[in-house]
């Protein structure tokens, strides 16, 4: 079944710096990749998603890469904000299922230091 | 438009005893999840059902049993408690179709075992 990996596990920069999160899947028929931020103590939300045919895919500061030769996806956050602060998660769907079944990936908290 | 319900958001149980959540979603979407979140470990699948009548097993199914008892609402249960099931579950949903989709999380259920 499909793997999913993510690093750093922890990510601290200063404001205003940009951050870089990185993922790698197994499954070479995933297709759909999405981020979600999770602050503390509240559910996941999504914050941006792209699919295999698409190589990046931007969203004011926020931005990700698709790297599908390689396995792997980058979420990239630019000028970042102490409300960037939380924790982000990767994640990658495999295959056509109907149920869109997805593995997350295992989390990275990011802190932004004033 | 409440999204994704789930209660309750706290319980706390002795071990051998049996407990049932439940999550509701007013988007008319098809697909829900359950999900259970250790520190340090992401979000794992416990059972999915991909649309009404249809149950599945996710990553980690052990221990749980699961009802969709209509287009709205898809319930957990624990027959049998234990300690290793302390947890944080969310509940999801999402619109079906081919390929992955974005899922919409409830604020979470907050399980201790005793």
């Amino acid at each position: 079944g499909e793997n999913v990996e993510q690093h750093p596990s922890t990510l601290s920069v200063q404001e205003g710096d940009s951050a870089v999160i990185k993922c790698t899947y197994s499954d070479s028929a995933s297709n759909y990749f999405p981020w979600y931020k999770q602050e503390l103590g509240k559910r996941p939300q999504l914050i941006i998603d792209i699919r295999s045919n698409v190589g990046e895919k931007k969203d004011q500061r926020i931005a990700v890469t698709l790297n599908k030769t390689a396995k792997h996806f980058s979420l990239h956050i630019t000028e970042t904000q102490p409300e960037d602060s939380a924790v982000y998660f990767c994640a990658a769907a495999s295959g056509y299922s109907s149920a869109s079944k997805i593995i997350f990936g295992s989390g990275t908290r990011l802190s932004i230091r004033p | 438009n409440a999204g994704v319900t789930q209660t309750p958001k706290f319980q706390v149980l002795k071990t051998g005893q049996s407990m049932t959540l439940q999550c509701a979603q007013d988007m008319n979407h098809n697909s829900m999840y359950w999900y259970r979140q250790d520190p340090g470990m992401g979000l794992r699948l416990i059972y999915y059902s991909a649309s009404e009548g249809t149950t599945d097993k996710g990553e980690v199914p052990n221990g749980y049993n699961v009802s969709r008892l209509n287009k709205r609402e898809f319930s957990l249960r624990l027959e049998s408690a234990a300690p290793s099931q302390t947890s944080v579950y969310f509940c999801a949903s999402s619109v079906a179709g081919t390929g992955g989709q974005p899922q919409h999380f409830g604020d979470g259920t907050r399980l201790s075992i005793l």
